[in-house]
């Protein structure tokens, strides 16, 4: 069975610092992988999503970027955070099946 | 970015009251996701539909893709205290050519013993 692995659980980083969230899939091959960032009591907005190696596509323009080094590792970072850049990470991926899964979320607070 | 209108916003119901709750658009959908968030958790897929009119259950949750394509509607029976949580909706846009899902506003349910 697939699986999908977030890393760390929880962050707290100063402003100005940098951010590298990881994301693997497991189980599975040639996934289609996303980021998604979800604020307080809010909905999810999608911030990039990959369909292969080294493919990135970018839908909100910030100061984050995502990276894909390997079929099943998603990466998300930035140079130097922002306050606003505080909430729930969520990785997830999908297949030709459709179906969207998600992993279990990091936690980024930015002081 | 661009968000599905999911009503209701948020619901208190009784423990045993069955639920419903809907997901509308302006543009037709080829798929329609349901999730369910627990707190500092990432949302679990509840129920997957793919056809115009499709009907599909889970345990007591009933979900039904709308025949227009731009709607879903997701229905829990005989609800328990451990429904409790956000609920999302998350679409495919018909013919955009991406892997892209498009997810509702949420509806946070709470349910009282």
């Amino acid at each position: 069975s697939q699986t999908i692995h977030q890393w760390p659980a929880t962050l707290v980083q100063p402003v100005g610092s940098p951010l590298s969230l990881e994301c693997t899939v497991e189980g599975t091959s040639n996934p289609n992988l996303y980021w998604y960032r979800q604020a307080a009591g809010r909905g999810l907005q999608l911030l990039f999503y990959s369909v292969g190696i080294g493919q990135i596509s970018s839908e909100v323009p910030q100061n984050l970027s995502a990276s894909r080094p390997q079929d099943r590792q998603f990466i998300l970072s930035s140079k130097k955070l922002l306050l606003s850049d505080s909430g729930f990470y969520l990785c997830a991926w999908s297949h030709s099946s459709y179906e969207q899964y998600f992993g279990p979320g990091t936690r980024l607070t930015v002081t | 970015g661009q968000q599905l209108n999911q009503s209701p916003q948020s619901m208190f119901i009784q423990e045993g009251e069955d639920v419903s709750m809907n997901c509308t658009s302006s543009s037709i959908f080829n798929t329609w996701l349901w999730y369910k968030q627990d707190p500092g958790e990432g949302p679990v897929l509840l129920i997957a539909l793919y056809k115009a009119g499709e009907l599909t259950s889970n345990g007591r949750l009933t979900a039904q893709f709308g025949i227009t394509r731009k709607d879903s509607f997701l229905n829990i029976s005989a609800s328990i205290p451990s429904d409790v949580g956000i609920y999302f909706c998350a679409g495919q846009l018909l013919g955009s050519g991406t892997y892209k899902y498009i997810f509702g506003t949420g509806t946070r349910l709470k349910v009282l013993a």
